[in-house]
């Protein structure tokens, strides 16, 4: 069984540039969420993926947006990057739907500085 | 954003010592969960709870749902240097996307 893979590891870009970090969910898994973890902080939810739809959102700007594809794997993008965006980018695979199994499974994050 | 009220922040202990943990949150959950993350990786789950006043093992862990469905606690046994690490509490409160509330973590140092 294949755990959450992310992409890239590590990745440095500057102010007003945007980017794209990628996540491979676990195998059988249908739902992907993703999560910004500031040093010193827990991880603060972004939004949710469930087959192919975004299904909840948290407290981030419209600038924060992503796509997950039929395999489930997915992509957050964020467009105009700000200093304070500078964190580890986690991604969770879990089964959503009715399955009532709420475990959420992370993979490795990426670390993203703004300079 | 929200985040629950973990505690103690950071602690510092002897090999063999047993270690208490707790989140508390304003809000009821319906799921808690424990995870540990070492520095540069993501959290790995330890343990889940569905139902209120639950108590689940895992090795030498021990957590339990609060009968409010507002707090949970982890206990670790006779730590080892391994068991250093931040760990955090995440709470569930269902709906349609089971979106975790997490702690802002214990820093566990175990020292030899």
């Amino acid at each position: 069984e294949t755990g959450v893979t992310q992409s890239p590891t590590h990745l440095i870009k500057t102010r007003g540039q945007q980017v794209t970090l990628r996540c491979s969910s676990q195998s059988g898994h249908n739902t992907v969420s993703w999560y910004q973890q500031a040093l010193g902080q827990g991880p603060q939810f972004i939004f949710q993926y469930y087959r192919e739809e975004e299904n909840g959102r948290g407290n981030f700007p419209p600038r924060f947006s992503g796509l997950q594809f039929p395999n489930y794997s997915s992509e957050l993008d964020v467009n105009a990057l700000e200093l304070d965006d500078s964190a580890l980018y986690l991604c969770a695979s879990s089964q959503g739907g009715t399955s009532g199994l709420r475990e959420q499974f992370f993979g490795p994050g990426t670390r993203l500085t703004v300079l | 954003g929200q985040q629950l009220n973990q505690s103690p922040q950071s602690m510092f202990i002897q090999e063999g010592e047993d270690v208490s943990m707790n989140c508390t949150s304003s809000s009821i959950f319906n799921t808690w969960l424990w995870y540990k993350q070492d520095p540069g990786e993501g959290p790995v789950l330890l343990i889940a709870l569905y139902k209120a006043g639950e108590l689940t093992s895992n090795g030498r862990l021990t957590a339990q749902f609060g009968i409010t469905r507002k707090d949970s606690f982890l206990n670790i046994s006779a730590s080892i240097p391994s068991d250093v690490g931040i760990y955090f509490c995440a709470g569930s409160s269902g709906g349609s996307n089971y979106k975790l509330t997490f702690g802002k973590g214990t820093l566990l140092t175990v020292n030899p």
